[in-house]
């Protein structure tokens, strides 16, 4: 079992909707999450992180975690053709080592 | 503020030959892990740094080793490459030792023939 799995996708909404990008991991001691952003060619770019349970809003983006279920997901409102990218999900188990699911691709429609 | 900045961008090595990997962080941060991404494994945790003392390391074999300066620059040594160790090396810096997010830099993309 990887330490965190996503939706590989792709997946694809028109310009203006809603995207929807979950993640679960499997270090239950994990204490902190990230989304990172990723265009092809060039190297992850930081949108979010949450280290409690609940909601995290920061413009456009809002960030989800669930502890007990071992969830976490990012919602991107108003979607722009500039957001299609690979979205990374990162846990951070212990120090400032990493685990990486492999990400999702998403495409917004113009 | 700078960011991290990596070097070489691009590296091409024959197969059986070494090479070392540049990094310096953030101004200030002590954090430096490295990884390596391939379109088949994604990113992949490498070995992290903080203060000059490796803390982590992941699940790579010896030839692949690192070393972090006082001023918190760091080098990875990968020798007697594989065709297989063809991929982009990240470098992502942090601010403190733990649970802090992690900033990367462009990337060195190691190209093995």
């Amino acid at each position: 079992q990887k330490e965190v799995e996503q939706n590989s996708g792709p997946l694809s909404v028109p310009e203006g909707a809603i995207a929807s990008l979950n993640c679960t991991y499997s270090d239950r001691g994990s204490q902190s999450f990230f989304w990172y952003r990723q265009y092809s060619g060039k190297s992850p770019e930081l949108i979010m992180f949450i280290y409690s349970n609940g909601d995290k809003e920061d413009g456009r983006f809002t960030a989800q975690l669930n502890k007990a279920s071992q969830y976490v997901s990012l919602l991107i409102r108003d979607s722009q053709p500039s957001d299609s990218a690979t979205y990374l999900c990162a846990v951070n188990p212990t120090g400032n080592q990493f685990y990486f699911g492999t990400g999702t691709s998403l495409t917004v429609i113009p | 503020k700078a960011g991290v900045t990596q070097t070489p961008r691009y590296l091409i090595k024959t197969r059986g030959q070494q090479v070392t990997l540049s990094c310096s962080p953030i101004s200030g941060h002590r954090s430096v892990s490295w990884y390596q991404q391939t379109p088949g494994q994604g990113l992949q945790f490498l070995f992290e740094y903080f203060s000059e003392t490796q803390r982590n390391k992941g699940n790579f074999p010896g030839r692949f080793s690192g070393r972090q300066f006082s001023n918190s620059r760091s080098e990875m040594n990968v020798s007697t490459l594989e065709l297989g160790d063809s991929a982009l090396y990240l470098c992502a810096s942090c601010r403190q030792d733990m649970n802090t997010e992690a900033f990367f830099g462009q990337g060195t993309r190691l190209t093995v023939v």
